[in-house]
């Protein structure tokens, strides 16, 4: 069954460079959500989309921005990079409302690593 | 402030016993409890989730019980297998007011020894 694909899997940008991580969510999928895990912590959410619209917005730095596509697919583009953005991004794809019970299907993530 | 708690960052059990797992949160807003688990390399995977109307809920060898008086939820393996030793996260979600974002313990690190 097709999965999340997120691309690229693995990153390197010095600081100050910019990134565009990509997200293809699971077909039929209306909902999708990034979320940000730095060393030996939580995945921290940073922003959702529900059909094309931004839906919620958690701890993402005005530095970095998203949007998600007539197709669905996300991107997140990460300005100014800094050392502390260094982390693994994960995407997340589920059908509006059912979340809750079925929870999310998450990629397998991109880490980005910020020299 | 950490909604979301899982206060033991690693466990070790024998394969064949019970596995529990502890979360506690504080957001008495939150209605839905969902366990993810995740190995190395890969994006967290759903487990079993638990609306906050129910106190129990199960799916094969996992358990999931919520005690909402306590603000505790615990996930039961049984019988724990060597292929169970993954990190599990607790998770949240408070879906009233239409976002179902999950707020994330920092996980629970399960070893299974042969």
């Amino acid at each position: 069954a097709a999965g999340v694909i997120q691309s690229p899997r693995h990153l390197i940008k010095e600081k100050r460079e910019t990134a565009t991580l990509k997200c293809y969510p699971i077909p039929r999928h209306d909902t999708v959500y990034w979320y940000q895990q730095g060393p030996g912590q939580d995945p921290q959410f940073l922003i959702s989309f529900y059909e094309k619209m931004q839906s919620d917005k958690g701890s993402i730095p005005d530095r970095f921005s998203a949007q998600q596509f007539s197709d669905y697919h996300s991107e997140l583009n990460m300005s100014s990079l800094e050392l502390g953005d260094s982390a693994l991004y994960f995407c997340a794809s589920s059908l509006a409302g059912i979340a809750g019970n079925y929870g999310y299907t998450f990629g397998s993530g991109t880490r980005l690593t910020v020299v | 402030d950490q909604q979301v708690k899982q206060n033991s960052p690693s466990l070790s059990v024998q394969e064949g016993r019970i596995s529990i797992l502890n979360c506690d949160y504080t957001n008495s807003m939150f209605d839905y409890f969902l366990w993810y688990k995740k190995y190395p390399a890969e994006g967290p995977t759903f487990l079993i989730s638990i609306s906050s109307i129910k106190d129990k809920n199960e799916d094969g060898r996992f358990t999931v019980f919520l005690n909402k008086s306590a603000k505790h939820l615990s996930l039961h393996i049984v019988p724990s297998q060597p292929g169970d030793s993954a990190v599990y996260f607790c998770a949240a979600s408070a879906t009233q007011g239409g976002s179902e974002k999950l707020v994330f313990g920092k996980g629970t690190k399960l070893t299974v020894n042969p």
